[in-house]
Parts: C-alpha cells; structure tokens; sequence
C-alpha cells in the first residue's frame, strides 16, 4: 500500500525557515517524481514544486522560485521541501504527492495527508 | 486569477448529469497540453479522477468522465450521487509559466 506521510509543518515568523519531509512506503520510490502542492485556508490547490526520479530534474513555481528548494533522498525514501524566507501568503496546508511516471508529469496518483505551514508574527 | 478558468460552483440533483468546464489558452490547453481531474473531498487530500483528457484510473467509477476540445476541456458526472459532493480541480501544464497550473475549483452540490 503507498503512504506518504508529511511532516515538519508549524509556525514561523515572516522571514524565518522550514523544512518539510515527505516519508514514503509501498512503492519504489527512486521510479517515481514526486511533487509539492499547497493549499491556502479556504482556497484552491497550488502547484510548488517537482522533482524527478533521479533527483537530477527539478521545477519550481514562480511565487516560490529562488526561496524554495525540494529534494530527495532515494536511500531513505524520503521527500523534501526546505523553505526560506517564509512570507504570511506561504501559508497553507503542503501536500507532497506521488507521479505516476519517473519524469514529472506532474499527474499525482497518491497524495499525503497534507502538513500545516502558518506564517505569522 | 487563475490560468485555468473553471466556474465556481454547480449542482445537479441525484441521478442528473452535471458537467464542470476548465478554459485555459493558447499556453496550456490549446497548445496541447493535457488536462487532469482531481476530486477533492471535505476535509481530505485530493484524489486523482482523470489523467490525459479522458482516461481513469482503477477503481474510479465510469460516471465520471473527461473531454477536450480546442482551448478548453469538461469533466462530466452522470448518475449523480450525494457522495459525488467535493471541489473539482482541473490541471495542466503552462508553457508560458513554464509550471503546472490548477483550475480555481468548482464545488459541486448535490441538491
């Protein structure tokens, strides 16, 4: 069964840094883009950021672009989102989801629960 | 605003046919980029419903389907039910924005 499993969500103040992780089950997870997807309180979903399978491709959104970073660990299945110079319009619940190819198509067949980032003094 | 422009609500009552719209552009959907589906249930992740204009994934039931012409593409519901109540999103890829794009959101209601 394919879990992924967000975590590292929370507060932090306008300018500060997180990292989110994505831990990932049930598939192999070196075949497979994963992709970051956010979600505003009360608004529609958001296309962050993606990478491919390798790691050796990545794809950001503009409103992030330069502030963002993802990246993967294949060894320990695991996705990342390292995120600096927070802003109060970065919040929003962050998905990570699973692609359905090794390149990003950016068509997500499995999402995870979703993680909360707040940006607030 | 978003790129891919879809109406923020419709209803249907159990049992009718309801279809939601998707109109992008020349950047997007009419130069050939596929459109996606996801069905977003309240309170949960969304969920994957069509992928490349038309096609299901297993187990997704065939009252749902997906189209596309030109500059825009339609995901229809026949045989409405009350569980079928969620957000709709659609979603392609934007050559100008080089990136992903979601549809606004449509909220279906079942009357």
């Amino acid at each position: 069964e394919v879990q992924l499993v967000e975590s590292g969500g929370g507060l932090v103040q306008p300018g500060g840094s997180l990292r989110l992780s994505c831990a990932a089950s049930g598939f192999t997870f070196s075949s497979y883009a994963m992709i970051w997807v956010r979600q505003a309180p009360g608004k529609g979903l958001e296309w962050v950021s993606a990478i491919s399978g390798s790691g050796g491709s990545t794809y950001y959104a503009d409103s992030v672009k330069g502030r963002f970073t993802i990246s993967r660990d294949n060894s320990n299945n695991t996705l990342y989102l390292q995120m600096n110079s927070l802003r109060a319009d970065d919040t929003a619940v962050y998905y990570c989801a699973k692609d359905k190819e090794v390149v990003v198509t950016a068509i997500t067949d499995y999402w995870g629960q979703g993680t909360l980032v707040t940006v607030s003094s | 605003q978003s790129v891919l422009t879809q109406p923020p609500s419709v209803s249907g009552a159990p049992g009718q046919r309801v279809t939601i719209s998707c109109t992008g552009s020349s950047s997007n959907i009419g130069a050939g980029y596929d459109v996606h589906w996801y069905q977003q249930l309240p309170g949960t992740a969304p969920k994957l419903l069509i992928y490349g204009n038309t096609n299901r994934p297993s187990g997704v039931p065939d009252r749902f389907s997906g189209s596309k012409s030109g500059t825009s593409a339609s995901l229809a519901i026949s045989g409405l039910q009350a569980e079928d109540e969620a957000d709709y999103y659609c979603q392609s890829y934007d050559s100008s924005l080089s990136g992903w794009v979601f549809g606004g959101g449509t909220k279906l209601t079942v009357l």
